[in-house]
């Protein structure tokens, strides 16, 4: 139980152009989804915190206008990566969080590069 | 004082050799914590949940230490196959948001 699909897996785009990503919970309903972005050989870096029905509150130094977070229902939440330039290139995860004590349970991750 | 602090290392050990992390919070009110395993280029895995004092499974023993606010991961004889980023995750703020720490990397060598 508690899987997350995130798709796609990997994408590679020119500059300029937007990608979306998808997180799905396929068997749980999640209170909040967080995304987050990982360079080569650095942390995780939390960079926005979703929950259903609202506006996704974005860590300091994350552009909201850039990075545009749908969280439509308590299965599904989608970042936007608008304009993708090269140093957009990076590991994107997502998590979905049931609440309270449970864990949180990630996506496989999307690999993005933008050339 | 950061929310959840670990040791980045990288904690390089022998085949065999047994190892432990401790990673500290702030928040003297969380309840739940978890280790989780993170290998190159891929998501974090759930490796332990701790709800009170410890919790094991097999070479893995996660232990907790309210009173000085920190977590432990043993790893009892290391596994090539155990090189990986240990994050440890621990309910923060006021919402009791899962915040990671910064990961301690593990090196088992031959």
């Amino acid at each position: 139980g508690a899987v997350v699909s995130q798709h796609p897996s990997w994408v590679i785009c020119k500059s300029g152009t937007s990608v979306k990503i998808e997180c799905r919970s396929l068997d749980f309903q999640a209170t909040t989804m967080f995304w987050y972005r990982q360079f080569p050989k650095q942390s995780l870096m939390l960079m926005a915190t979703s929950n259903e029905g609202s506006k996704a509150t974005y860590e300091q130094g994350v552009e909201k206008d850039k990075f545009l977070i749908n969280h439509a229902s308590l299965t599904l939440s989608t970042l936007t990566v608008t304009s993708a330039h090269p140093e957009d290139s990076s590991f994107y995860i997502c998590s979905a969080w049931i609440g309270g004590s449970s864990p949180l349970h990630f996506g496989n991750g999307t690999r993005l590069t933008v050339t | 004082r950061k929310e959840v602090e670990q040791d980045p290392g990288p904690f390089n050990v022998p085949e065999g050799a047994t190892v432990a992390f401790n990673c500290t919070y702030s928040n003297s009110a969380s309840q739940s914590f978890f280790w989780y395993r993170q290998d190159c280029r891929k998501e974090p895995k759930l490796l332990m949940s701790v709800y009170s004092s410890g919790n094991e499974d097999g070479r893995f023993t996660a232990q907790l230490n309210r009173a000085s606010q920190y977590i432990s991961l043993l790893i009892r004889d290391s596994k090539l196959s155990d090189s990986a980023t240990y994050l440890c995750v621990v309910p923060s703020g006021g919402s009791y948001i899962p915040t990671f720490g910064r990961g301690t990397s593990l090196i088992v060598h031959p």
